[in-house]
């Protein structure tokens, strides 16, 4: 079984560009979580997507944004990218029962210059 | 609302010597409570998880966790680390029910000293 996976694997970007990051989740799941992470701060968690839907959403800007596709596969946007943005980005996916467990993609690693 | 305290942000620890890392969280209603574990330059993998039942858990890699409801704790335990065993781990919770997604802790770097 595939595993969740996450392209691309490493962006650099400039400051005031935008950037979309792709995430295929695993087979048969349908939820689809997004989190940032940076030295320190550990985990953001910026939204989860359950059948195309938002089901949650964090305390981040309205420059992020994310959607998710009837194949479950899902994106994120930032725009107007600052200094700040740069982090990995993390996807996870799983069958959006609380109880069990995220299987995590390998993340995308931003770097905003 | 819900979160999660790991105090230690970095653990060195000599080869074969045992390791507690620890997690304490706050919530207003019953929890799951889970161990992750980042090795460098991957995502997260699930170490255990404490949904129920005994309160003794054991994971993956020879670790185990006991949950105490009283002191509000899930220390992650193991009687003899591995070189291997260098990485961040996350304790995380989540409600049994309602919105709150599940929140993680900020990590705890587990260095391992030959």
């Amino acid at each position: 079984k595939a595993g969740v996976t996450q392209t691309p694997r490493y962006l650099i970007k400039t400051r005031g560009q935008q950037v979309t990051l792709s995430c295929s989740p695993i087979s048969g799941h349908r939820s689809v979580s997004w989190y940032q992470q940076t030295p320190g701060q550990g985990l953001q968690f910026l939204f989860e997507y359950f059948s195309e839907t938002q089901r949650n959403k964090g305390n981040f800007p309205g420059r992020f944004s994310g959607r998710q596709f009837s194949n479950s596969r899902s994106e994120m946007n930032v725009s107007t990218l600052e200094l700040g943005d740069s982090a990995l980005y993390l996807c996870a996916s799983s069958s959006g029962d609380r109880s069990e467990k995220l299987f995590f993609g390998s993340g995308t690693q931003l770097s905003v210059l | 609302a819900q979160s999660v305290t790991q105090l230690d942000s970095q653990v060195p620890v000599f080869e074969e010597a045992p390791v507690e890392l620890r997690c304490n969280y706050s919530s207003s209603v019953s929890v799951y409570l889970f161990w992750y574990v980042q090795y460098p330059n991957q995502g997260l993998q699930l170490l255990l998880k404490y949904l129920s039942g005994s309160t003794l858990v054991k994971g993956i890699n020879g670790f185990e966790a006991e949950f105490n409801k009283s002191q509000t704790s899930f220390h992650l335990r193991k009687p003899s680390v591995h070189i291997s065993d260098t990485a961040e781990y996350f304790c995380a919770v989540i409600a049994f029910f309602g919105n709150e997604k599940l929140t993680f802790g900020t990590g705890t770097r587990l260095t391992i000293i030959p």
